[in-house]
């Protein structure tokens, strides 16, 4: 069965913090995404990779960086966590034109 | 640019009833692909169904099906005979050769009372 798992389920940060959601895949998918969800607003694209240490920025890419040092592997990083990123944070893989598979989804809160 | 407009944001049926939700797309692509997920409340997406824009014809999955129209850009999913199981959260994205990624519709919340 194939799997995109996230590190947590759930996190509490404090305001200031460097805050690392891990994101792994068993699919030797090349393309890798992490998208923040917010009520009323869909998925929004923060960050995509598509291939080991290659990164693009998405729709909303600030105050985020990423890290791809191996395939399977994806990591957002909040490099100063505020509240405004309070938020359900989705890992996601695919090969180029086949479905997205989603992680669990870790759903943060920045107090 | 791409854009996927889900109008319906929140929508309530009797169990049984059959409910429709809409999905209105944009795209200047001719090659792209439309994708339909379901999020139920443990917040994991669920995939439901990909379909490529040269294949207009309408799929059927047991109480599922899906009326893709390129004449009006829309990609539409009907749920005939709801159950309480179906209550979740639905969403339609898009992908086209522009953009690797999806882009997601603001979704659509479905609720089935028994």
């Amino acid at each position: 069965d194939v799997k995109v798992t996230q590190s947590s389920r759930y996190l509490v940060k404090r305001t200031g913090e460097k805050v690392f959601l891990e994101c792994v895949q068993d699919m030797d998918h090349e393309n890798m995404f992490w998208y923040r969800q917010d009520p009323g607003l869909g998925l929004r694209l923060i960050y995509f990779s598509y291939d080991v240490k290659m990164k693009e920025k998405g729709d909303i890419p600030e105050g985020y960086s990423v890290s791809r040092e191996k395939k399977e592997r994806f990591s957002l990083i909040l490099e100063s966590a505020s509240t405004n990123q309070t938020s359900m944070y989705l890992c996601a893989s695919h090969t180029r034109w086949t479905e997205a598979f989603f992680g669990q989804g870790t759903r943060l809160t920045v107090v | 640019a791409q854009k996927v407009t889900q109008a319906q944001t929140e929508i309530s049926v009797v169990e049984k009833e059959d409910v429709t939700l809409d999905c209105v797309y944009e795209t200047r692509d001719t090659t792209y692909y439309l994708f339909w997920y379901k999020q139920p409340p443990s917040g994991e997406l669920v995939f439901l169904i990909r379909r490529n824009s040269f294949d207009e014809q309408n799929e059927i999955s047991g109480r599922y099906s899906w009326n893709f129209q390129k004449s009006t850009s829309s990609f539409n999913f009907t749920i005939t005979a709801s159950q309480v199981v179906d209550s979740a959260v639905y969403f339609c994205a898009l992908r086209d050769t522009g953009r690797r990624a999806l882009t997601f519709g603001s979704g659509t919340r479905l609720q089935v009372q028994p």
